[in-house]
């Protein structure tokens, strides 16, 4: 089983839609969790921290659930500038330091 | 600024080249990482320096060689490399790496080709 999994999509949603990509990770040492958004040929950029109980940033909501290892991201009102691969991203501490660890990411497709 | 600049963007060499890629980073950060990521898969982590010492090397074949000089720089020497190590080589940097809830910073990625 992968560390880290996600559905690989891809999502195809009209403009203004709400999508949710969902992620579970097997290590239940993980200890932190991320939401990194990459553009095709580019490096990944963070999008969200998602600590304790989940956090929102605008029409960007994420949630974490570590009794069943689940971390999900929804994305509200989406715009064409959001078609991009999402990638769940688990941190654990490790003796010699942060091993973050990635899903395969989700595609997301907006279109008109 | 959460800048990571990495050079070259793009490096083409044959496999009996020796090359390195360079990463810098002016955050402060006291961790570097090396990730590579081939086509339509995730990045996958080599090498952690935390305060300028290797402290992870994810089993990465010697061919690979990587360096800190300071704690703003981190190079990856390149040495017989095969056609299958092509990929994007990402420089990631972090604040401290003793924090569970460290957050990376990736540079925009080397290129790589091998003929």
């Amino acid at each position: 089983r992968k560390e880290v999994e996600q559905d690989p999509g891809p999502f195809n949603v009209p403009e203004g839609a709400t999508v949710a990509f969902n992620c579970t990770y097997s290590n239940s040492a993980s200890q932190s969790f991320f939401w990194y958004r990459q553009d095709c040929r580019k490096e990944p950029k963070l999008l969200m921290s998602v600590y304790s109980s989940g956090n929102e940033d605008g029409r960007f909501t994420a949630q974490l659930n570590r009794a069943s290892q689940y971390i999900s991201l929804l994305i509200r009102d989406s715009k064409l500038s959001d078609s991009a691969t999402y990638l769940c991203a688990v941190n654990r501490l490790t003796g010699g330091g942060n091993k973050l660890t990635f899903g395969t990411g989700t595609q997301l497709k907006v279109e008109l | 600024d959460t800048e990571v600049t990495q050079t070259p963007k793009h490096l083409v060499m044959g496999m009996t080249n020796k090359k390195s890629l360079k990463c810098e980073q002016h955050m402060g950060h006291r961790a570097m990482y090396w990730y590579k990521q081939k086509a339509k898969k995730p990045p996958e982590l080599m090498f952690v320096y935390s305060y300028e010492k290797l402290s992870i090397n994810e089993s990465v074949p010697s061919r690979f060689s990587p360096e800190c000089p300071n704690s703003s720089l981190l190079n990856l020497h390149l040495h017989a490399l095969q056609p299958e190590d092509s990929a994007l080589y990402l420089c990631a940097s972090s604040p401290d790496s003793g924090s569970s809830t460290d957050t990376q910073y990736f540079g925009p990625g080397t290129r790589l080709t091998v003929l």
